[in-house]
């Protein structure tokens, strides 16, 4: 079936430093959605994009929907503890009632 | 505004048991509801989704069901369990109109021994 693929797997870095994760597909996507997930929990609505080009924040966190529609990207500044999580993309096709996920971006944060 | 419930929260069961997970979403009407599996480390893996009561789509075929008898619950069920059913199953929900995102309950740990 179809698949996002998602980059990083996983990211070990400082706290205080910037992260960026990306999902590609070759098909192309008329959603996309980033989630978090904390362990032992449901994943977490971060941010919703809807149009190609589209550039949207939720404090520290920044996303964009590709050009194409067929990639975003997630950017989170000035990491803290609490961001530790596995993030994931999603997207959606048409009038789909069903989401493409990708594999998760696993984030761990150093103090 | 809405909110969505599994239970239980926790499941430990035997081999050949019979399993009954339960979801239910409250503030809003005929929503889509989403049953998912998460293998441990893994992604989301979708199992069913019901656009509608009595309206069941299958995506994997495997040893669970699953039903929606009223408009707001969604129960996965298996008659006789396999070790390989083990997993985090996680329920989910969203608007019935065009391009909505979905909205996750905090899952179920479902462990066969």
């Amino acid at each position: 079936g179809q698949q996002l693929n998602q980059s990083p797997q996983s990211m070990f870095i400082q706290e205080g430093e910037d992260v960026s994760m990306n999902c590609t597909s070759s098909s192309i996507f008329n959603t996309w959605l980033w989630y978090k997930q904390d362990p032992g929990e449901g994943p977490v609505l971060l941010i919703a994009l809807y149009k190609a080009g589209e550039l949207t924040s939720n404090g520290r966190l920044t996303a964009q929907f590709g050009i194409t529609r067929k990639d975003s990207f997630l950017n989170i500044s000035a990491s803290i503890p609490s961001d530790v999580g596995i993030y994931f993309c999603a997207g959606q096709q048409g009038g789909a009632q069903k989401l493409v996920f990708g594999q998760g971006t696993r984030l761990t944060i150093n103090p | 505004s809405q909110t969505i419930h599994q239970w239980p929260a926790t499941l430990v069961q035997p081999v050949g048991s019979p399993l009954s997970l339960e979801c239910t979403v409250e503030g809003t009407s005929n929503p889509n509801l989403y049953w998912y599996r998460q293998a441990a480390g893994r992604g989301l893996q979708l199992l069913f989704y019901s656009v509608g009561i009595g309206q069941i789509s299958s995506e994997v075929p495997q040893n669970l069901s699953a039903s929606r008898p009223q408009d707001r619950q969604f129960i996965l069920s298996s008659k006789k369990l396999l070790l390989s059913d083990s997993g985090f199953y996680l329920c989910a929900w969203s608007r019935s109109t065009r391009i909505q995102p979905q909205h996750f309950g905090d899952g179920t740990r479902l462990s066969i021994l």
